[in-house]
């Protein structure tokens, strides 16, 4: 069984300042992904990487794909209240599994 | 499109009672899951399944079961509830990875159902 741990397990920042959450694993995965989800929600799709070393922007958000395929990053810009969540990676190969989760949480 | 909804939205439960935790689809999606959310925790998965009339256990099946007899449903029965059982549901569908291009498929979510075991 393939283990995604994610860094940290909580995070708690002030609005306006730059974070950064990981997702690790001792395995190649031929893709991943990033899942944002908001409290009585399910979890939403916030991209796909599939290349090693790729990096994807949406607005604020920076993803970015390990050259090895082993671990993913997301580097969030300018941190507002409406980044509050659960920060949830998945990867695998044929089988794909979410990881432990970044539970974040912007300060007004 | 209502995309997957799930009934009902809460639930308690007495220690052996039984239930059945409902999710339909209206994409045409192949394939479906269901997952438990414990408390602060990532999502593990009970069962999946690829089509009508084929489903396979995940991570944690025990004490449950699914059946899907049509493409768009989806039920997780609970035959004897336990307090371990006491979390939150979610169904997920997507199109399988071959119709995604080889990629990771994109999973669509319900709502979720929160379950309490007492």
């Amino acid at each position: 069984t393939q283990l995604l741990e994610q860094s940290p397990q909580f995070l708690s920042i002030q609005e306006g300042e730059n974070l950064t959450v990981y997702c690790n694993s001792s395995s190649v995965f031929s893709s991943l992904q990033w899942y944002r989800q908001e409290p009585g929600e399910g979890p939403v799709l916030l991209v796909t990487v599939v290349t090693g070393g790729e990096v994807k922007k949406l607005k604020r958000l920076t993803f970015q794909f390990g050259d090895a395929r082993k671990d993913s990053s997301l580097h969030i810009t300018a941190a507002q209240p409406g980044d509050t969540g659960l920060y949830l990676c998945r990867a695998g190969n044929e089988k794909l599994t979410f990881g432990t989760g970044t539970r974040l949480t912007i300060i007004p | 499109n209502a995309g997957v909804t799930q009934t009902p939205k809460f639930r308690i439960l007495k220690i052996g009672q039984s239930m059945t935790l409902q999710c339909t689809q209206d994409m045409n999606h192949n394939y479906m899951y269901w997952y438990r959310q414990d408390p602060g925790m990532g999502l593990k998965l009970i069962y999946y399944s690829v089509g009508a009339g084929i489903t396979d256990k995940g991570e944690v099946p025990n004490g449950y079961n699914v059946s899907r007899s049509t493409t768009e449903d989806f039920p997780l029965r609970l035959e004897l509830a336990a307090p371990s059982q006491t979390s939150v549901y979610f169904c997920a569908s997507s199109f399988p990875l071959s119709t995604s291009g080889g990629r990771a498929d994109t999973q669509y979510f319900g709502p979720g159902t929160r379950l309490t075991v007492l």
